[in-house]
């Protein structure tokens, strides 16, 4: 089974709707990450979260929230949908940095969104 | 500001040697990681460097030079499966999310 898993895989929604992209990891890292790629703007970060008490925003927040339900659990929502959200979403993890270790991300399989 | 460049496309033939070079201007430095993306896959891990140097990796080799905020990946013997995009990215302060460049995609042909 994988580490990183995110659902649904493919999901298209109209203007204006609320939606929610899940993520899980058998992992067990306290550290998760929700990313958006689009082409020629690369990996764009939009939440991220420490621990389960703990939420911080990235460079593109707006438009966006998150829930950290569980230490394996980090939930992606987007309010009300438009169009230029349209991209590759992918939920990533990793361990706590103890210093001079590398703090490795993994990434799931990524959920692609259309909005119309 | 934080930034981090790198070419947008790179060509190659199976057999030969390329080097994907990578700049970065960041708040503080705790490592530089080079992952491989497939088209429409996730991201994987190829190699992290924090000291200046070599990393080698069996084909795979990364370099590091943190006086000049630079980094390449170095691919021998390529192979048409490398055929991909290659992200370079930065953790600046210590336990912070990765900033990634915009990823440089390469072509391999036989």
């Amino acid at each position: 089974d994988a580490d990183v898993t995110q659902t649904p895989r493919n999901r298209i929604t109209k203007t204006g709707k609320r939606i929610m992209l899940e993520c899980s990891q058998t992992k067990g890292h306290d550290r998760m990450y929700w990313y958006r790629q689009d082409p020629g703007l690369g990996l764009r970060l939009i939440y991220y979260s420490f621990d389960v008490k703990d939420i911080n925003k990235g460079e593109i927040s707006d438009g966006y929230s998150v829930s950290r339900q569980a230490q394996a659990k980090f939930s992606l929502s987007l309010e009300s949908a438009i169009p230029n959200q349209t991209a590759l979403y992918f939920c990533a993890t990793s361990d706590f940095w103890r210093g001079g270790v590398s703090e490795t991300q993994y990434f799931g399989p990524g959920t692609r969104l259309l909005v119309l | 500001g934080q930034n981090i460049d790198q070419p947008t496309e790179m060509t190659a033939t199976e057999g030969a040697i390329v080097q994907i070079n990578c700049t970065y201007q960041t708040s503080g430095f705790n490592g530089l990681f080079w992952y491989q993306q497939h088209a429409g896959e996730a991201p994987t891990f190829l190699s992290y460097n924090v000291l200046d140097g070599l990393e080698e990796k069996g084909r795979f080799s990364s370099f590091l030079s943190r006086s000049k905020g630079y980094s390449y990946l170095l691919l021998k013997e390529l192979q048409m499966k490398d055929s991909a995009s290659y992200l370079c990215a930065v953790r600046g302060q210590a336990g912070t999310a990765l900033i990634f460049g915009k990823g440089t995609t390469l072509s391999v042909s036989s």
